[in-house]
């Protein structure tokens, strides 16, 4: 089963809304990633929290990490049309080689309306 | 320029056949990685590999065999052709070690598209 899993399946906004997404996940996690992916494209790294951090920004995304809920959200403020992307979530695998094992959920597809 | 290559963008067979997707990454990275998304958009893990060491399989059918020439290649070569392997490939890499400690974001390539007739 996934470790990460994103909600909503799909997010539709008008243009100058804000865009949440959460992600839930099972077990101890040394950090969580968030990556965008284009239509046709590769992944691209957003941000990422580790475990004993609790928010986090950089520019227009702000990622909030619950350890004890085991989720994250991914906050977009003030979106634009060139943020239609699906959005997936990424934790590692723990143990010795977690870091090696990267995790990603089902995703969150935003549609964002000009 | 550039980070993360891969080689073909497209590619249409026939079940059965043997293929191969390459890929180079020019970022100077220690580790590097295979996915596969399906049509679902499931991204899931195959291969990890570590200064050309294979660290990850992750319950890949040996048909499937990975091949780093060197840190900054990592080959993917399929045999006998299945419908299911109808995917999106990516190859990714990521630093690896650094000062003892594992750097995680990873640089993804732009995918395989593999569609088997």
């Amino acid at each position: 089963s996934q470790q990460g899993e994103e909600d909503p399946q799909a997010l539709s906004i008008q243009e100058g809304e804000n865009a949440t997404m959460n992600c839930s996940y099972k077990t101890s996690i040394n950090n969580l990633q968030w990556y965008r992916q284009n239509s046709g494209r590769g992944l691209v790294h957003l941000i990422l929290i580790r475990s004993n951090e609790r928010e986090k920004h950089s520019g227009r995304l702000r990622v909030t990490l619950d350890t004890s809920k085991k989720s994250s959200s991914l906050l977009i403020t003030a979106s634009r049309a060139a943020d239609t992307a699906s959005y997936f979530c990424a934790t590692d695998a723990g143990g010795e080689t977690g870091g090696f094992k990267t995790i990603f959920g089902a995703g969150t597809r935003l549609f964002v309306k000009a | 320029d550039t980070a993360v290559s891969q080689t073909p963008k497209y590619l249409v067979t026939q079940m059965g056949n043997d293929k191969s997707i390459k890929c180079e990454q020019n970022l100077g990275h220690d580790t590097m990685y295979w996915y596969k998304q399906d049509s679902k958009k499931f991204l899931k893990i195959m291969f990890s590999y570590n200064n050309k060491e294979l660290i990850i399989n992750e319950t890949v059918p040996n048909r499937f065999s990975p091949k780093s020439p060197d840190k900054a290649h990592l080959n993917l070569h399929i045999n006998s052709l299945e419908l299911g392997d109808s995917a999106v490939y990516f190859c990714a890499s990521s630093r690896g070690f650094l000062r003892g400690r594992f750097k995680e974001t990873q640089y993804f390539g732009p995918g395989t598209r593999l569609l088997v007739l």
